[in-house]
């Protein structure tokens, strides 16, 4: 348990379909962080927030779109997806402070199917 | 452009002591060193980190070269728990910096 709490854990979903993934943690972090892992690839960053304020998108399709509406809480919501667009998406959080080094804390990720 | 290199795989007998190598030559003054872990279908998990000297926490212990351009990161006594994939990233800090995954060395502990 590392106080990053992703759901679902597995979703399934048709390309016309639009869901969220959700991201919680209460260890009082400013940071929040979506990855994707796609299979045999490494970890993709793909928006980062500070202080609930997106700091980085990493040319990341319209198709996914990020919400954060404090610091405890970050979404990334999904519509029409692409069956490549399958992969393993990791949240994370960190202290986000910048003026000292400090680990990042994962969440179990949600394994999302396009079907 | 990768700032780490790190082997692909290793193997590591149950018990001993597992040596994981990582080569950052283009390491700046102000870039630290981090070692992470994902155990298969699971999110990361961070280890370790460090600016220049050697480290040791409850789980590992990290051996900075002098010059900084290449670390060590040693589990001192490897379990069968210990088996994923190993990261070693080179990064300023991760307040509003990211950190940059790299493919990893795959460890196997070997009962």
């Amino acid at each position: 348990e590392t106080g990053v709490t992703q759901t679902p854990r597995h979703l399934v979903m048709g390309m016309t379909n639009k869901k969220s993934l959700k991201c919680e943690q209460h260890l009082g972090h400013n940071a929040m962080y979506w990855y994707k892992q796609s299979a045999k690839k490494p970890l993709e960053l793909m928006f980062v927030y500070s202080l609930e304020e997106r700091v980085e998108n990493n040319s990341v399709p319209s198709r996914f779109s990020p919400e954060c509406p404090n610091s405890s809480h970050l979404f990334l919501h999904l519509h029409t997806l692409q069956p490549e667009d399958s992969a393993l998406y990791l949240c994370a959080s960190s202290q986000g402070t910048g003026l000292e080094n400090t680990e990042a804390f994962f969440g179990q990720g949600t394994r999302l199917t396009v079907v | 452009d990768a700032k780490t290199t790190q082997p692909p795989s290793m193997d590591c007998a149950e018990g001993r002591a597992a040596n994981l190598p990582c080569n950052h030559s283009t390491i700046s003054g102000n870039e630290y060193v981090y070692w992470y872990r994902q155990i298969h279908s699971q999110g990361p998990q961070y280890i370790i980190h460090g600016l220049k000297n050697n480290e040791t926490n409850e789980m590992a212990s990290l051996i900075i070269t002098e010059d900084r351009k290449s670390s060590t990161l040693i589990l001192p006594h490897a379990t069968l728990r210990d088996t994923a994939v190993y990261y070693c990233i080179v990064e300023t800090n991760f307040g509003n910096e990211k950190l940059t995954f790299g493919t990893g060395t795959r460890l196997t502990i070997i009962p």
